[in-house]
């Protein structure tokens, strides 16, 4: 069983639509959590953070992290075309330690 | 914007020949990692470094492939012998504290 686990699509929405991105994890020691968006033949780019189980926002992108279940979402909210890409989730350990990452979840937003 | 940069873009070779693959973190971040990403098995570490030392290179196959860090702006990945499949998006990426790590735009490497 891998560390982190994500469903890899792909997956299609209409524009407007909200999207609904998953991973688990299964170790107990991750305290980061972090979603990456990846355009094609481009690096990884930091989309959102956060330590603790809860809720983070920021504009049309919702991050949640549940540490009870050990599971991770990003919501999109009215989905543009140009949030079409890859998503990754990724978690690590306390101290500046590497990312563990999900495979990625392709998102295609149709206009 | 503060970038970490990769070189080359796009590398194809021939099986046994040595590959190098050079990065240059942002100035300031003390952890410098190597990624490796293919279809079938994602993102994958293979090295790291803090403060140029290295910590974990366990995720690089030892005979053929070598990561150093000669300074603070410069790190350096190696292949030899390179192998088909060795093929594969290479990431450099640099932090300097646990909220998110900034990745390089990778090496495409291709050996035939």
């Amino acid at each position: 069983q891998k560390e982190v686990e994500q469903d890899p699509g792909p997956l299609s929405v209409p524009e407007g639509a909200i999207v609904s991105l998953n991973c688990t994890y299964s170790n107990s020691a991750f305290q980061y959590f972090m979603w990456y968006r990846q355009y094609s033949r481009k690096g990884p780019e930091l989309l959102m953070y956060t330590y603790s189980s809860g809720n983070k926002e920021d504009g049309r992108f919702t991050a949640q992290v549940d540490k009870s279940s050990k599971y991770i979402s990003l919501f999109i909210r009215d989905s543009q075309p140009s949030d079409s890409a890859t998503y990754l989730c990724a978690t690590s350990r306390p101290g500046n330690t590497p990312l563990v990452f999900g495979k990625g979840t392709r998102l295609s937003v149709i206009a | 914007d503060a970038r970490v940069t990769q070189t080359p873009r796009h590398k194809v070779t021939e099986m046994g020949q040595e590959v190098t693959m050079r990065c240059q973190p942002i100035l300031g971040h003390n952890t410098v990692f190597w990624y490796r990403q293919t279809m079938m098995q994602g993102l994958e570490l293979l090295a790291y470094f803090r403060n140029r030392a290295p910590l974990d290179d366990s995720g690089m196959p030892k005979d053929r492939f070598s990561a150093e860090m000669p300074d603070a702006t410069l790190a350096t990945l190696k292949i030899q012998p390179s192998e088909p499949r060795d093929s594969a998006v290479y990431f450099c990426a640099s932090g300097h504290d646990s909220y998110g790590y900034t990745f390089g735009s990778g090496t495409r490497l291709t050996v035939v």
